[in-house]
């Protein structure tokens, strides 16, 4: 059982470039969400989508954007890359989301390490 | 400002003593709180959680402790371990909101 999968696991970027960072959840949970970490700050939430169809903006949205392919892949697009985005990209999935019961924590992948240079 | 905040940014323990790693919160509509546990190079993983209605849930040697009053979490790890070296993550939640991590402290276990 794989859980949540991400690629790729390192990326380097030139300013100006795009990429896209894939997910996919084989647990079949309907909300899945993607976050950043960078020092000294926790994660935070760049988007997420509650429910198959549907997309929300977290904390950090700017210069991202996000699909949700289907139940099991929420892919992460930086269109035009900047250093700031320099950072480690985490995806994470749950089964009900923000409406979740007690019982429902995020389930998150391995991270891919993304340089913006 | 951070809703959440772990004030120690690292903390170092003897293997077989007990740890305490704390959290600090502000929004008093935190109904659920979670503790997770981060290897490097791993993401995330959930280690506990309590809800609002409790004040301490214990699984092994892991209890978190809420103080709703204070506003403040503990995890108590005992007897701490080698393997328990990792970076800690509290993150509560308001119902029908997401969850909002702290910043994290990096606990280091001394053989």
């Amino acid at each position: 059982n794989a859980g949540v999968t991400q690629t790729p696991k390192f990326q380097v970027l030139k300013t100006g470039q795009s990429m896209t960072l894939q997910c996919a959840q084989d647990m079949n949970h309907n909300s899945m969400y993607w976050y950043r970490q960078d020092p000294g700050m926790g994660l935070r939430l760049i988007y997420y989508s509650a429910s198959e169809g549907t997309t929300d903006k977290g904390e950090v949205p700017n210069g991202y954007n996000v699909s949700r392919l289907n139940k099991r892949e929420f892919s992460l697009r930086l269109e035009s890359a900047a250093p700031s985005q320099t950072s480690v990209y985490f995806c994470a999935s749950s089964e009900d989301g923000r409406l979740s019961s007690y019982n429902s924590p995020l389930h998150f992948g391995n991270g891919t390490r993304l340089t913006v240079t | 400002d951070q809703q959440v905040k772990q004030n120690s940014p690292s903390l170092s323990v003897q293997e077989g003593r007990i740890s305490i790693l704390n959290c600090d919160y502000t929004n008093s509509m935190f109904d659920y709180f979670l503790w997770y546990k981060k290897y490097p190079a791993e993401g995330p993983t959930f280690l506990i959680s309590i809800s609002s209605i409790k004040d301490k849930n214990e699984d092994g040697r892991f209890t978190v402790f809420l103080n709703k009053s204070a506003k403040h979490l503990s995890l108590h790890i005992v007897p701490s371990q080698p393997g328990d070296s990792a970076v800690y993550f509290c993150a509560p939640r308001n119902y029908g909101q997401n969850f909002v991590f702290g910043p994290g402290t990096r606990l280091s276990v001394l053989p």
